[in-house]
């Protein structure tokens, strides 16, 4: 059991479909991110949150929309998404955004989306 | 730009032997985090070991053991006594500078330990 819990874990929708994934940490950290991992490819950064705030949004297709309502929570939120947005969707959070030097960020174990 | 390159798709050793995974890295930032995370089956990426631009030794977390190569921009992860649990997919990443939000992976290792 990590400390970062997501639900679901795995999830099929259609492309015309609205569903969320959650994201939940108890470990007091301050940052939580947002990660895609597609096959073949490696992981892709897609939003941050620092202190509930986005702090970076890479560029990332106005399908896929985060919040952000507590320094606990973290939700995606997907509708009219691609078969090309098929992917493992991984949560992670840190203790501090700034600070380099520091033991690594704590992964939740991943939401399987198939788009169908 | 790559900024991780991790060479090998596939990596296989036996049980109880030492295996040693490629990572190399391209930043001009003098200060930087670098990070190797396993990811088993069940998805999540779990934290192995961390090294900082500026530590002068090598880090080492029990079975595994980082040799930084600062000049070559290399930061190879050493498991040692394989056992069949560390087969996984094995990631490389790096953290560049106060301020930056984006840590960078590599493309991952899948290494399977064999009995």
């Amino acid at each position: 059991e990590t400390g970062v819990t997501q639900t679901p874990r795995h999830l099929v929708m259609g492309m015309t479909n609205k569903k969320s994934l959650k994201c939940e940490q108890h470990l007091g950290h301050n940052a939580m991110y947002w990660y895609k991992q597609s096959a073949k490819k490696p992981l892709e950064l897609m939003f941050v949150y620092s202190l509930e705030e986005r702090v970076e949004n890479n560029s990332v297709p106005s399908r896929f929309s985060p919040e952000c309502p507590n320094s606990s929570h973290l939700f995606l939120h997907l509708h009219t998404l691609q078969p090309e947005d098929s992917a493992l969707y991984l949560c992670a959070s840190s203790q501090d955004l700034l600070v380099v030097r520091n033991y690594g960020y704590t992964f939740g174990s991943g939401t399987r989306l198939t788009v169908v | 730009a790559q900024k991780i390159t991790q060479t090998q798709p596939g990596m296989f050793v036996q049980e109880k032997e030492a295996v040693t995974l490629d990572c190399t890295y391209d930043t001009s930032d003098p200060s930087y985090g670098l990070f190797w995370y396993k990811q088993p089956s069940s998805g999540e990426m779990i934290f192995l070991i961390y090294q900082g631009s500026y530590d002068q030794q090598n880090a080492t977390e029990g079975r595994y053991s980082l040799n930084f190569q600062k000049a070559r921009k290399s930061a190879n992860l050493v498991i040692s006594a394989s056992q069949l649990g560390d087969s996984a997919m094995y990631f490389c990443a790096m953290r560049e500078g106060a301020g930056n939000n984006d840590m960078r992976f590599g493309a991952g290792t899948r290494l399977t330990v064999k009995p």
